[in-house]
């Protein structure tokens, strides 16, 4: 069975610094990897994805995520941050069925 | 495409009441999938439906949960008798293969959030 840690509960930045999420997945086949983000009071939106390729994969709202099948990882960067990327971010593993296995999410709150 | 669509939006009952969620998925998705979300336990799969049909249900609960999806555009959630450990948020999700094999993802509805007093 796949499962996924996020290992940072809480992350606090300041509005035009950068940002990384750390998500580390476990399956042993190659994975699906997912980066979602729901903002307080709303559903979780899919911000990228990750199949096969290229490992850096870019999504939107300016997040890029990098595949690193040796660390089993799929971390989250923004280069500058927004007021409105506060948010909680998980990263979710998926295999050859139809489920999706979600981590325990990071709370982003933005400073200004 | 207005998305998944969930109602209420919040709902708040008494122990012991019997309470519905409701979910329309986006036009032309085959799965369905139920998950609440609580501090505690983070997102759990309730049940996933495909093509109508509920395919795993081992995330419910107890035999007070139960879903039904009648026709490709509508799924509901009930719970009855409902108890105060109930209370969350319950999303519905939608996609247009099976999920995690769906290089779209899940589409997620903004959630119901249930308290039960």
């Amino acid at each position: 069975a796949q499962s996924v840690t996020q290992p940072d509960i809480h992350i606090t930045v300041s509005e035009g610094a950068s940002l990384e999420l750390r998500c580390n997945y476990s399956y042993g086949a190659t994975p699906y990897l997912f980066w979602y983000v729901q903002s307080p009071g709303q559903g979780l939106q899919l911000l990228l994805k990750y199949f096969s390729g290229d490992t850096l994969v870019q999504g939107i709202k300016g997040f890029e995520a990098e595949f690193k099948r040796s660390q089993s990882s799929f971390n989250l960067r923004k280069p500058s941050v927004h007021w409105s990327d506060a948010a909680e971010y998980f990263c979710a593993v998926g295999s050859n069925d139809y489920k999706l296995s979600f981590g325990a999410g990071t709370t982003v709150t933005v400073r200004a | 495409d207005a998305g998944v669509i969930q109602s209420p939006r919040h709902e708040v009952t008494e122990m012991g009441q019997e309470v519905t969620l409701r979910c329309k998925p986006i036009s032309g998705h085959n799965s369905l999938f139920w998950y609440r979300q609580t501090m505690m336990r983070g997102l759990e799969l309730l049940i996933y439906f495909n093509n109508n049909v509920p395919i795993d249900d081992s995330g419910m609960p107890e035999d007070r949960f139960s879903a039904k999806m009648p026709n490709a555009s509508f799924s509901t959630l009930k719970i009855q008798p409902s108890e105060p450990r109930d209370s969350a948020v319950y999303f519905c999700a939608s996609s247009l293969g099976q999920g995690a094999k769906d290089r779209d993802g899940y589409t997620f509805g903004s959630g119901t959030r249930l308290t039960v007093v």
